[in-house]
Parts: structure tokens; sequence; C-alpha cells
């Protein structure tokens, strides 16, 4: 079965500094890879995704992610955090043999000192 | 339409009782997903509708739990017999395409709380 595992619960890090969340799933198949962010009282909304080509993803305000399939990894990052980057980071996987069922995993919270 | 709508947004409800909630997609989107999500964890798949038609049913999921999308548009999840072990926050999120790869938009979710 597919599942996705974000190591990092709770992530602290001051303003400026530079943001890599880790991201590792298990399935061997061919996968679509997403990054969805939830800031406070906000619903879930999607940051970034990879569903073929380039394995270097950029998204919106200024994070990207890698796809290195070798390692099943799909790690955010961001060069520098802003207090606003505050908010929960749930990485998610599909597959297209997984009836259009996305996995997510269990977030990872991140928080920005001012 | 701005995005997903769901009502209520908050239900408490004592245990054994039924509940319902309902999921508004956005216009036109013909995929419908329900999750489940709890305090400290990502959302759990519950189901899924393409249009109509309910595609996938998450094994976790008991015969308690049923979901509807009658007319490929708004879609109800109801609860049979609550139990504490029920409450948390259920997020509907609909897609619009036939891929795995387009994005999710979800609702703000209804908070269920069993007593």
């Amino acid at each position: 079965a597919q599942s996705v595992s974000q190591h990092n619960h709770h992530v602290i890090l001051s303003e400026a500094a530079s943001l890599e969340l880790g991201c590792n799933y298990s399935y061997g198949g061919t996968v679509n890879l997403f990054w969805y962010v939830q800031y406070p009282g906000q619903h879930l909304q999607l940051l970034l995704k990879y569903f073929s080509g380039d394995p270097l993803v950029k998204g919106i305000k200024g994070f990207e992610a890698e796809f290195i399939k070798s390692k099943f990894s799909f790690n955010l990052r961001k060069p520098s955090v802003q207090w606003s980057d505050t908010a929960e980071y749930f990485c998610a996987v599909s597959s297209y043999s997984s009836a259009s069922k996305i996995i997510f995993g269990s977030g990872t919270r991140l928080s920005i000192r001012p | 339409d701005t995005g997903v709508s769901q009502d209520p947004r908050h239900k408490i409800t004592k245990r054994g009782q039924n509940v319902t909630f309902r999921c508004d997609p956005i216009s036109e989107h013909n995929r419908l997903y329900w999750y489940r999500q709890t305090l400290g964890q990502g959302p759990e798949f519950l189901t899924y509708f393409q249009n109509e038609a309910q595609l996938e049913k998450s094994r976790l999921l008991s015969d308690r739990f049923s979901a509807e999308r009658p007319k490929g548009s708004f879609s109800t999840l109801e609860i049979q017999r609550t139990e504490q072990g029920d409450s948390a926050m259920y997020l509907c999120a609909s897609s619009l395409g036939d891929d795995v790869n387009e994005k999710l938009f979800f609702g703000s979710g209804t908070q269920l709380s069993v007593l």
C-alpha cells in the first residue's frame, strides 16, 4: 500500500533561514507528488506538484521541491523563509493505479520566529 | 463560486446519533473527495466520486459511513450510530479533470465532536 512519511513533525526557524522539509513515499510505480499548505485558520491549498518532466518543481511563494526517484523523496525547500510561511505542510502522493486516491503524510508544522 | 463549501462548520452530537454533512464542490468539478483529519495527522482518504459514481471507498471506512452524490453536484456524508472515535474534521475536496495529477480544492471542513 502507498504511504507517505514526513519525519519532521515540528520545525522552528528564524526569519531568513533556509528551509527543507522531508518527504518520503513508498510506492514503486509511477507517482504524482504534491505539497499542500494550510495556513492558520485557512483551508488546505496546493503549493506545488510534480507529475512528469523536470524533477525540480517550483511552486508559489518561492517554494520548490525536488523529486529524487532513487530515494523515493520529494523534499520541500525555500532559501529564505518569512514569518508568513508559518503553517502546516503536507506531502501527498497519488498514482495511476490507485484509482485516483491521494494519500497524505501526517504533516509538518512550521513555526517562524519574527 | 469562490470555492468548496461545507455545512455545517461544527457539529456536536451524542454517541449513537446519526449525523449528515453536506459538501458543495466548485461548479463543474467532476471529482469529489471526502477526507477525515484528526489532530496531528494528515487528511485520511475516505471515499471519492467521479460525477455521481462512487469509485472508491476506503477499507478503513465502516458500514456506518455512507456517502452520496446523487446528481453529480453536491455530496452528503452520513455517519450512523456515531462513536467517540468518529470525532474529527471531515474535509471535502473537488477537482476538475480525469487525471490523478489534478489539484484538489479543499473546503474548510466540518468539525465533528461526539460526546
